[in-house]
């Protein structure tokens, strides 16, 4: 079956440190892969996706980069800020080009003190 | 455009009782789906409806069970609660079967049973 396997926090960065969060996964197929992000009292919001191989999702500053031949999806950030604060999910989809059934990684807490 | 609207943000049932969670999707959303998310097994898929018929169930008991009306809303209903109920409960609405279309997650329905 799927699965996910995210570095499990928690992440304690000052600000303007590099992120890095990895992920990896196992799936039979072309999954797409995803980024999400809940902040404190929230759902979920896709940060960002990557539907096939070596394909650079992006977006605020992140990035991923979906690596086929290592079955993986680390998350990065060059400098991160305060308000980055959060849990950050990476998840895949392998429904046949559904996206509503993903599969979750356990998620990690990330810190960011000023 | 409106979010996800989930309702109620918060509910506390006794152990034997029933509930029932509401899901209001983005307009023009015609398929959702919902996540239950706990602390020790992360986020898990439940099930998801498209045009009133449900399509894909997750790994859950009977007695989690759902419908979605003819406008796209949805509710969720768990009868004879039991303590490992308590979780946050995420609803998800999406465009259409597609790569490209992400879920988009309401902020959840806090419950707690005691």
């Amino acid at each position: 079956g799927n699965s996910v396997t995210q570095m499990e926090g928690p992440v304690t960065l000052s600000e303007e440190a590099f992120l890095t969060i990895n992920c990896t996964y196992t799936a039979t197929g072309y999954p797409s892969l995803f980024w999400y992000v809940q902040y404190p009292g929230e759902g979920l919001q896709l940060l960002l996706k990557a539907t096939k191989a070596d394909d650079k999702g992006s977006n605020k500053g992140f990035e991923a980069t979906y690596r086929k031949e290592t079955t993986s999806f680390h998350l990065e950030k060059g400098s991160v800020q305060v308000s980055d604060s959060a849990v950050y999910f990476c998840a895949l989809s392998n429904s046949g080009g559904s996206n509503y059934k993903l599969t979750f990684g356990k998620g990690t807490l990330l810190t960011v003190n000023p | 455009k409106a979010g996800v609207t989930q309702t109620p943000r918060y509910l506390i049932k006794t152990r034997g009782q029933q509930v029932t969670l509401s899901c209001s999707p983005i307009s023009g959303h015609r398929s959702v789906s919902w996540y239950q998310q706990t602390p020790g097994q992360g986020l898990q898929f439940l099930f998801e409806y498209f045009s009133e018929t449900q399509r894909n169930k997750g790994n859950f008991p009977g007695r989690f069970s759902g419908r979605q009306f003819s406008n796209s809303r949805s509710e969720m209903n768990v009868s004879t609660l039991e303590l490992g109920d308590s979780a946050l409960y995420l609803c998800a609405s999406t465009v259409q079967d597609s790569y490209n279309s992400p879920l988009h997650f309401g902020n959840g329905t806090r419950l707690t049973v005691t």
